[in-house]
């Protein structure tokens, strides 16, 4: 079956500070994958998605960038962390059949101080 | 620009009440529907819809899309107090790999 793994869970960064979120899928070949941001109290904001390795697709520009050095892999990271970054990160991930359901990740919180 | 609505906002019941989530949308090259439970971690998976008025149903929860007025309803029956949440309603779209979520329903059942 499939799982879907995020790291850290947590994590409390200062303003400025730079950012590295990994998200690893098993079980699947070739997912596409995403990642999400969710504010407190607040929908789910799509980031970045992929299809392929070294394919991004960026939905919101800001100061976050994505990477996917290999098929199951998608990093998030910033070189220096806003006070609005934070938040409740998602990854999640689907598979291009006829109809994509999509599942996620446990997520990260980060809280930027 | 594609939107998913989603009402009520939040929605405070008794145990055993039964509600009814709504989520409409308005997308082009619409594929799926999808509908999360998201309690204070990440959403999990509920329902997939795909075709008009054909129930999914699991346990207390059902669902069903109409894809000519473009809305789905997501019912819970005799409500529980496990079923505080925040409910998601995603739509998938097909050309894009990318799912347009609405902004949730909060329920709330009290004991």
């Amino acid at each position: 079956s499939q799982t879907i793994h995020q790291w850290p869970a947590t994590l409390v960064q200062p303003v400025g500070s730079p950012l590295s979120l990994e998200c690893t899928v098993e079980g699947t070949s070739n997912p596409n994958l995403y990642w999400y941001r969710q504010a407190a109290g607040r929908g789910l904001q799509l980031l970045f998605y992929s299809v392929g390795i070294g394919q991004i697709s960026s939905e919101v520009p800001q100061n976050l960038s994505a990477s996917r050095p290999q098929d199951r892999q998608f990093i998030l990271s910033s070189k220096k962390l806003l006070l609005s970054d934070s938040g409740f990160y998602l990854c999640a991930w689907s598979v291009l059949t006829r109809y994509n359901e999509q599942f996620f990740g446990p997520g990260t919180r980060l809280t930027v101080l | 620009e594609d939107k998913v609505v989603q009402s009520p906002l939040s929605l405070v019941v008794h145990e055993g009440d039964t509600v009814t989530l709504n989520c409409s949308y308005e997308v082009t090259n619409f594929r799926s529907l999808l509908w999360y439970k998201q309690e204070k971690k990440a959403p999990t998976f509920l329902f997939m819809l795909t075709s008009s008025g054909i129930e999914k149903k699991s346990g207390r929860l059902s669902s069903i899309l109409d894809k000519k007025e473009l809305f789905s309803i997501l019912n819970i029956t005799a409500t529980q107090t496990g079923d505080s949440a925040v409910y998601l309603c995603a739509v998938a779209t097909s050309g894009t790999y990318k799912y347009i979520f609405g902004t949730g329903t909060r329920l709330k059942v009290l004991a």
